[in-house]
């Protein structure tokens, strides 16, 4: 969707390095969200934001964290990839829960 | 805590046929909605239908149609004169405006129409 994009699309990292995926919206909606998305889990939530500055933790939040310091920016860092990271990350925005989310286009990490 | 099941990890269904995908759900609020997202090959999430729990009309978008059975906590997916682009994961997925519309999502099935 053109409103938000996400990058970068592919990367492949080594164990024990830090990662940081960004996801981009032009809808100026309030909340953002990271989900990972693994065979036999759906999609997870990680991180989710209700504001610049406001975020708060999901279902899967170890090792992972956020910044969101602007309304249109949402970062999600890896301090230290380890493999079990290895998975296709999701970004989405909303502004009205009936709209459900607008998703990204994913993107597919893989730890080495 | 919500919770969104899906039981038919994989399905299949001819070309023009007609498919119900199943999903169960469990949720404390009395405000919540349902939706139906669509993932192809192509990875995109795509919104199929979505329903609002306090209307009790099923909803329909085109040859997608749900019924919602409150009482029971099921909400099923029909596919009418299915398609080969109607081939990808589908996901049964619950929200509730009260949680910072923080979304769950079932393990999803994986339909295949066949020519």
């Amino acid at each position: 969707d053109a409103g938000i994009t996400q990058s970068p699309r592919h990367k492949v990292t080594e164990t024990g390095t830090p990662v940081t995926l960004r996801c981009h919206q032009t809808e100026n909606h309030r909340y953002m969200y990271w989900y990972r998305q693994d065979p036999g889990h759906g999609l997870r939530l990680i991180h989710y934001s209700y504001g610049v500055k406001d975020t708060d933790k999901g279902e899967v939040s170890d090792g992972y964290s956020v910044s969101r310091s602007k309304t249109e920016d949402f970062l999600l860092t890896l301090e230290s990839a380890t493999s079990s990271q290895t998975s296709v990350y999701f970004c989405a925005i909303s502004d009205d829960i009936l709209d459900g989310y607008t998703f990204g286009s994913g993107t597919r990490l893989t730890v080495v | 805590a919500q919770t969104v099941t899906q039981s038919q990890p994989e399905m299949s269904v001819q070309e023009a046929e007609t498919v119900t995908l199943s999903c169960t759900y469990d949720t404390s609020e009395s405000n919540y909605y349902l939706f139906w997202y669509k993932q192809p090959p192509s990875r995109q999430m795509i919104l199929v239908i979505r329903q609002e729990a306090y209307k009790q009309q099923n909803a329909t978008e085109n040859r997608f149609s749900v019924n919602f059975q409150k009482a029971a906590k099921s909400f099923s997916l029909k596919i009418s004169d299915s398609q080969l682009g109607d081939t990808a994961m589908y996901f049964c997925v619950l929200g509730s405006g009260g949680s910072n519309y923080k979304l769950t999502f079932g393990k999803g099935t994986l339909l295949t129409v066949n020519p």
